[in-house]
Formats: structure tokens, sequence, C-alpha cells
């Protein structure tokens, strides 16, 4: 059974940062690419950005609201992905979650929540 | 990049079929075969249930399908049930990713 697992999410000051992680086990973690998306109290899923496997050459891509801003890594021995986010704003405050794949998601974990407030 | 556009909300009757319309641009619905869908329930992850336009993962009730026509998709669920009352979102790649805004279905 594949488990997709965030944790790191918390209440954060506006330009501070935080950093979640996403665990993943019952799948073949070096194969697949990885993705953030994120959904605000009340809306819409948000594509955050993803991460590439180190076969298709570990790249990343992000969204233009967070791109400059936020950097996903991943530990392939740990098979865990990272979002390391910085300069929070107000409006990044949302549900993230962690998802296999990079062009459809397959696998959820259940989402670790961020508040960004003074 | 901008969001895909759904209708914000459909309604059906137990065992009718409705249909949620996805419409993009010729620069990510219409020019790749990457739309999937997925369905979420309040408080819950959201599920894949289309991949790749059409296919339907392992698991996935056949009562989902999905088609492409130029630069709208469209997911049809047939012999509606209660327990599709839900949000559906649609995806599509393009250059980076892109999600509709999101449809309520409402089971009457």
């Amino acid at each position: 059974e594949v488990q997709v697992a965030e944790s790191g999410g918390g209440l954060v000051k506006p330009g501070g940062s935080l950093r979640l992680s996403c665990a993943v086990s019952g799948f073949t973690f070096n194969n697949a690419w990885m993705t953030w998306v994120r959904q605000a109290p009340g809306k819409g899923l948000e594509w955050v950005g993803r991460i590439r496997s180190k076969a298709d050459g570990g790249t990343t891509d992000y969204a233009a609201p967070v791109d400059g801003r936020f950097t996903i890594s991943r530990d392939d021995s740990q098979s865990t992905v990272y979002l390391q986010m910085s300069s929070l704003k107000t409006e990044d405050t949302a549900l993230y979650y962690c998802a296999t794949g990079g062009h459809w998601f397959e696998f959820w974990g259940q989402g670790t929540l961020v508040t960004v407030s003074s | 990049q901008s969001a895909l556009t759904q209708p914000a909300s459909v309604s059906g009757s137990p065992g009718q079929s409705i249909t949620i319309s996805c419409t993009g641009t010729s620069s990510d619905v219409g020019d790749y075969n990457y739309v999937s869908w997925y369905q979420q329930h309040p408080g819950k992850a959201p599920k894949l249930v289309i991949y790749d336009v059409s296919h339907r993962p392992s698991g996935v009730s056949d009562r989902f399908s999905g088609s492409k026509s130029g630069n709208t998709a469209s997911l049809t669920i047939s012999g509606l049930q209660a327990k599709d009352e839900a949000d559906y979102y649609c995806n599509s790649y393009t250059s980076s990713v892109v999600f509709g805004g999101g449809t309520k279905l409402t089971v009457l």
C-alpha cells in the first residue's frame, strides 16, 4: 500500500520560513516525479511545483506565485521530498499536499496546514 | 498561467448521467493528452479518477469516463450515486501544470 505523509506545517509570521517534508512508502520513489499542490481555505487546488526524478535530471518547476521563494528538493535515500518556503506571505496560507507524479497525481497525502499570520 | 474553466456547479438525480466541462486553450488542453480529473470530498485529499484524458486508475468505477474535443475536456459520471457528491477538478499539463477552478457536484 502506498502511503504519503506530509509534515512540518504550522503558524509562521509574514516574511518567515518553513520547511515541509513528505515521506513516501510502498512506492518506487527513485523513479517518481513528485509534486506539491496547495489549497487555501475554501478555495480550489493550486499547483505549487514539482521535482523530476534523478534519472530525468532532478530539475524543478514552480508556479509563478512561488517562484524564487520556494524550493523543492528530494532525498531518494529517505524516500522524502521537501518544500522549503521563504519570504512567506499571508496568501501562502493553505493546506499543502504532496502527490506522486509530475503530469497527473495518483497518490496524495492528507496535507499539512501552513498559516501565515502576524 | 490562467486556470482552466469549469462550471461552478452541476447537479443530477441518482441514476442519471452528468458531464463536467473543462475549457483551456490550444497551449494546454488542446495541445496535450495530459488532462486528468480529481474527486475531492469535504475534508479529504483529492483522488485521481481519470488521467491522460480518458484512462481510469485501478479501482475507479467505470461509471467515470473522460474525453476531449479541441480545447475542452469533459468528465462524465453515469449512474449517479449519492457518494459521487463532491468537488471535481480538472488538470492539464502545459509547460507547467494548471488546475481548473473546481465544480461542485450535487446529487439531488
